[in-house]
């Protein structure tokens, strides 16, 4: 089975844009979950979709957002950058959910806000 | 509240000495436990996890974990390190059903 992919792996945004960020998980997951990693913070969840709906949401401004597609495909938002959402930000998918299931990490999407 | 620590922040071993790397949690339930390991510029690995049954677990490359319930921890233990084990490791608790708490990571340097 192919693992999780991310998509771009490497982007550079100006303040004040958005970007998108893009996740597929492996396949028949359908749990998918975002977490951003920086050298300050370590790493933190930023939510969690199942069948389409935001399960799970964790201490991020509303500039994050997020999605889940009908395939179980995921897609995050970052309205209106700042310097300090440069991060590494990876995706995880599991089966159901995590109290049965591992989550699987894709290799990250690096961002750098300048 | 739901945490984890990892007190060592950087770890050096020599190559063929054994290796335990230490976790604490807090958490008001019962923990689903993970080790992840993490080489640069890489996604997040899983070593091993637990989640019920016999408390020392047994992973991939030769790793172990050992749940201990009354110390509220959860070490990774290697009984002989490999130079391609220098990576970042994080233990982690599935906090509900769907998010995990990370620890801040021990960064881990093997010299030959």
């Amino acid at each position: 089975k192919a693992g999780v992919t991310q998509t771009p792996r490497y982007l550079i945004k100006t303040r004040g844009q958005q970007v998108t960020l893009s996740c597929s998980p492996i396949s028949g997951h359908r749990s998918v979950s975002w977490y951003q990693q920086t050298p300050g913070q370590g790493l933190q969840f930023l939510f969690e979709y199942f069948s389409e709906t935001q399960r799970n949401k964790g201490n991020f401004p509303g500039r994050f957002s997020g999605r889940q597609f009908s395939n179980s495909r995921s897609e995050m938002n970052v309205s209106t950058l700042e310097l300090g959402d440069s991060a590494l930000y990876l995706c995880a998918s599991s089966p159901t959910r995590l109290s049965e299931e591992t989550q699987y990490f894709g290799p990250g999407t690096r961002l750098l806000v300048l | 509240a739901q945490s984890v620590t990892q007190p060592d922040i950087h770890i050096t071993v020599s190559e063929g000495a054994s290796l335990e790397l230490r976790c604490n949690y807090s958490y008001g339930a019962t923990p689903y436990l993970f080790w992840y390991v993490q080489s640069p510029g890489q996604g997040l690995q899983l070593l091993l996890k637990y989640f019920s049954g016999d408390t020392l677990v047994q992973g991939i490359k030769g790793f172990e974990a050992e749940f201990k319930r009354s110390q509220s921890s959860f070490n990774l233990r290697k009984p002989s390190v490999h130079w391609s084990d220098a990576a970042e490791y994080f233990c982690a608790v599935g906090a509900g059903a769907d998010k995990l708490i990370f620890g801040t990571g021990t960064r881990l340097q093997v010299f030959p």
